[in-house]
């Protein structure tokens, strides 16, 4: 899976827009953009994946450029509770020898949200 | 509908000592696997089961071992605990085969080995 590489950590004011950069330089054709994050001593959550396309939930948006080489993950109203660790993960659409559910997570984006 | 159930949650081992941890994934998901996080090497995966059967597995000393049960539930074993493999041990379930599928975490069982 390709690798990924993201700020360490960042800050922003609460009911501000969160935007969380990510780069993939390497990132393949077949390879899926996911974001996970993980609220200190809790399992990490997942937010939001994507190929291609920009894509929106209830959570939060994911912006990939054409090239595919970067994203960025929107939290558009930021609260206390979104303070966490970020991981953005390069993963192979799967198959049965692809080893479809492993996450190769990386040291990700510490988002401090502050009052 | 629950989610991912990972029993216990914390527990206490002395080196040279094995441990079994259990995990219950989401109700119809087929897929589990497992991954241990620690604050020097962050979160590693360990392996991963689907129909019983191991269908990955992360680099790992033999020690480490898991199964899978019919019913999806899994365990992993742990046998002669080393002071390195104080964790958090996290169990992931997804619904099948197909790399775009989520994974949902379960909360952790907190390891320490005196």
């Amino acid at each position: 899976d390709a690798k990924t590489t993201q700020p360490p950590s960042m800050d922003c004011a609460e009911g501000r827009a969160a935007n969380l950069p990510c780069n993939h330089s390497t990132i393949s054709g077949n390879e899926y953009v996911y974001w996970y994050r993980q609220i200190h001593s809790q399992g990490p959550q997942y937010i939001i994946h994507g190929l291609k396309n920009n894509e929106t939930n209830e959570m939060a948006s994911l912006i990939i450029t054409e090239d595919r080489k970067s994203s960025t993950l929107i939290l558009p109203h930021a609260t206390l509770r979104d303070t966490a660790v970020y991981y953005c993960i390069v993963r192979v659409a799967g198959s049965m020898n692809s080893g479809y559910s492993t996450l190769t997570f990386g040291k990700g984006t510490m988002l401090l949200v502050s009052p | 509908k629950a989610g991912v159930t990972q029993t216990p949650r914390y527990l206490i081992k002395t080196r040279g000592q094995q441990v079994t941890l259990s995990c219950s994934p989401i109700s119809g998901h087929r897929s589990v696997s497992w991954y241990q996080q620690t604050p020097g090497q962050g979160l590693q995966f360990l392996f991963e089961y689907f129909s019983e059967t191991q269908r990955n597995k992360g680099n790992f000393p033999g020690r480490f071992s898991g199964r899978q049960f019919s019913n999806s539930r899994s365990e992993m074993n742990v046998s002669t605990l080393e002071l390195g493999d104080s964790a958090l041990y996290l169990c992931a379930s997804s619904f099948g085969l197909a790399g775009d599928r989520e994974l949902f975490f379960g909360e952790g069982s907190r390891l320490t080995v005196l």
